[in-house]
């Protein structure tokens, strides 16, 4: 079975450090992945997507940037965080053999 | 562009309520439906789905339909329990471009004894 992991559960930064959340997908090759924010009383706004190794489609301008070095992994990361950039992020995969979308725990941020 | 709009809320009811959360959609074609349901601190959960105009999705007393006519998938259960509490978020997943899902703003429902 598919399985999705994402780390760490929470995260506490200084505001200008840097960041890397990462999420890996186990049990499914060529997933669709996706990194979401949900801010505090919030709905989910999607950051990134990725189809496939290198390719990265970015929804929204703004301090972060993500990489998917291997076919199940894919790094959310910032040069420097801002108090703006505190939230849940969210990992999510799919794949065409599947409608739906399986999410992660989620990391929760707290940019300080 | 397509989009999902939901019910604001908190949504408070009493245990054994009748619920429902309204969510009408804006796609181009048939779009793939979902809601998904959230517990404090966790991801998402899949709570139930529906492909196709007039599908109705179910699952753990949970009910939605697929309704073409009025581009809607209103959540509904006939009585809630305590263990309901969560956020519930309405979503869609386009034909025309099957890598995006769009979601709602969630709706909270706290149900109380």
């Amino acid at each position: 079975s598919q399985t999705i992991h994402q780390w760490p559960a929470t995260l506490v930064q200084p505001v200008g450090s840097p960041l890397s959340l990462e999420c890996t997908v186990e049990g499914t090759s060529n997933p669709n992945l996706y990194w979401y924010r949900q801010a505090a009383g919030r709905g989910l706004q999607l950051l990134f997507y990725s189809v496939g190794i290198g390719q990265i489609s970015s929804e929204v301008p703004q301090n972060l940037s993500a990489s998917r070095p291997q076919d199940r992994q894919f790094i959310l990361s910032s040069k420097k965080l801002l108090l703006s950039d505190s939230g849940f992020y969210l990992c999510a995969w799919s794949s065409a053999g599947n409608t739906e979308a399986f999410f992660g725990q989620g990391t929760r941020l707290t940019v300080v | 562009g397509d989009s999902v709009t939901q019910m604001e809320g908190p949504v408070t009811l009493s245990e054994e309520a009748f619920l429902t959360i309204n969510c009408t959609y804006t796609a181009t074609g048939y779009p793939s439906l979902f809601w998904y349901v959230q517990y404090p601190g966790e991801g998402l959960q899949l709570l139930l789905k529906a492909t196709k105009a007039d599908d109705k999705g179910s699952n753990k007393g949970f009910e939605a339909t697929y309704r073409k006519e009025t581009t809607s998938f209103h959540l509904e259960k006939g009585s809630v329990q305590v263990s309901d509490s969560a956020v519930y978020f309405c979503a869609l997943r386009t034909r025309y471009n099957f890598n995006k899902f769009y979601f709602g703003s969630g709706t909270k429902l706290n149900v109380k004894p």
